[in-house]
């Protein structure tokens, strides 16, 4: 069974421009969650999806992020413009229930802001 | 959620049993205690959970104290790739916002 992917790995772009990072939580997997860790800080949650609905965005830093989930199968969280503090390891999970269940993570995108 | 305190580091030896402790002295009788670890450059690996007995699968033991205040994880055998940073979460059984510390920083050496 595939883990849960994300696409870029890296991504190194100049303040102001526009990022796109991508997850693709296990197959059948309902609820997918982003985090995020930036420099020198401890690993946040930003939102939760149940199927294609956001379920608690609490985490999200500001409005230039925006989370999207069609179809409540991937997953793309844009940023828009980036500053320099947006320089960090974005992380997806996923889990089949929320709550009391594992969430399975992916690799992370390390995203560069110059 | 109930804060936890880790040690910032430790060192285990290899082959050796590697016991990670957490303090949760404000554990409230829902929550759970969660262990998840990241190896370097990895996303976060989920370990174990429990509630108040004592649990154990493929790769750990969770041991939690009779009053809940405090829990640890074994890890019986360590190897090179467990280094890792461990964290010790505590949640309610409906949440779903893992809330990760610093940590401990744990180092296996050959």
């Amino acid at each position: 069974e595939a883990g849960v992917t994300q696409f870029p790995s890296h991504s190194v772009i100049e303040k102001g421009q526009t990022v796109t990072l991508r997850c693709d939580p296990i197959s059948g997997h309902d609820n997918l969650y982003w985090y995020r860790r930036v420099m020198g800080k401890e690993i946040k949650f930003l939102l939760h999806f149940v199927k294609e609905s956001k379920q608690d965005e609490s985490g999200m830093p500001n409005n230039r992020f925006l989370a999207e989930r069609t179809g409540g199968t991937y997953s793309t969280l844009k940023v828009q413009p980036a500053e320099l503090e947006d320089s960090g390891v974005y992380f997806c999970a996923s889990s089949q229930d929320r709550g009391r269940q594992e969430q399975f993570f992916g690799p992370g995108t390390r995203l560069t802001v110059l | 959620d109930a804060k936890t305190t880790q040690p910032t580091s430790m060192d285990c030896a290899e082959g050796r049993a590697a016991n990670l402790p957490c303090n949760h002295s404000t554990i409230s009788g829902n929550e759970y205690v969660y262990w998840y670890r990241q190896i370097h450059s990895q996303g976060p690996q989920y370990i174990i959970h429990g509630l108040k007995n004592n649990e154990t699968n493929e790769m750990a033991s969770l041991i939690i104290t009779e009053d809940r205040k405090s829990s640890t994880l074994i890890l019986p055998h360590a190897t090179l790739r467990d280094t890792a940073v461990y964290y010790c979460i505590v949640s309610r059984s409906n949440d779903y916002k893992l809330s990760f510390g610093a940590g401990t920083t744990v180092t296996v050496r050959a």
